[in-house]
């Protein structure tokens, strides 16, 4: 099975900073990776698709970059709406599996 | 809106059953993928589980994560919007809350999820 590795586990950011998050998969997976955002006792939202595609209704400072085996999501200019977690997940075939999660809270 | 609700959870005892639903609306449900998803107390996202269309060219309709094989089984009836999950020989270890999603062909949509606790 594909592993999904985050860094960090936890990023301590203020409101307006420039943020990058970390996913690494154990082997390549061109780009059939997603991010999503969760916020405590909610669903998780879809923020991108293969890699680097914006879902519709996401903000745009939200961006994602990478292919293989590297990934990174980006957030531009961090909002207090923003402050949740983040896992980026797979799905270059079954199984899919997530990433462990990066908490991005407040500095 | 596009929408999908879960129903099901509850407590149960280990070794015991229990069938989860969910009902979609708001998209054509007969032409999506759909999953099974689930979030232990304070812990990660884990993929469950995913039933394919009837469409679909695939020869195989399921597909299971390694911890749901051989104990939990995905089916649909398209004639009420509604994919089941069926868990059997449950373990505390599958105590979570289970999310369904619609598959696009990335979990596109999220339900709230409907929490499932085994414990004696």
């Amino acid at each position: 099975d594909i592993q999904m590795t985050q860094s960090p586990s936890t990023l301590s950011a203020s409101v307006g900073d420039r943020v990058t998050l970390t996913c690494r998969a154990s082997q390549s997976i061109g780009t059939w990776l997603a991010w999503y955002q969760q916020k405590p006792g909610k669903a998780p939202n879809l923020l991108i698709y293969k890699a680097s595609s914006l879902q519709s209704g996401v903000p745009p400072r939200f961006s994602g970059s990478g292919s293989g085996t590297e990934f990174t999501l980006t957030i531009s200019s961090l909002q207090a709406d923003d402050f949740a977690t983040y896992y980026c997940q797979h799905y270059d075939g079954f199984p899919w599996t997530f990433g462990q999660g990066t908490q991005v809270e407040i500095k | 809106q596009v929408q999908v609700v879960e129903s099901g959870g509850g407590v149960v005892q280990p070794g015991g059953s229990l069938r989860l639903s969910c009902v979609a609306s708001g998209f054509t449900f007969s032409i999506y993928g759909m999953h099974w998803a689930r979030q232990a107390p304070g812990k990660g996202l884990e993929w469950v589980a995913f039933i394919r269309h009837d469409g679909s060219e695939h020869r195989i309709k399921t597909e299971y994560a390694d911890s749901a094989k051989g104990r939990f089984t995905v089916s649909r009836d398209d004639s009420k919007n509604t994919i089941y999950l069926q868990m059997n020989s449950l373990r505390p270890d599958d105590t979570a809350l289970y999310f369904c999603a619609k598959d696009n062909p990335v979990i596109d949509v999220w339900g709230q999820g409907t929490l499932v606790t085994v414990s004696s």
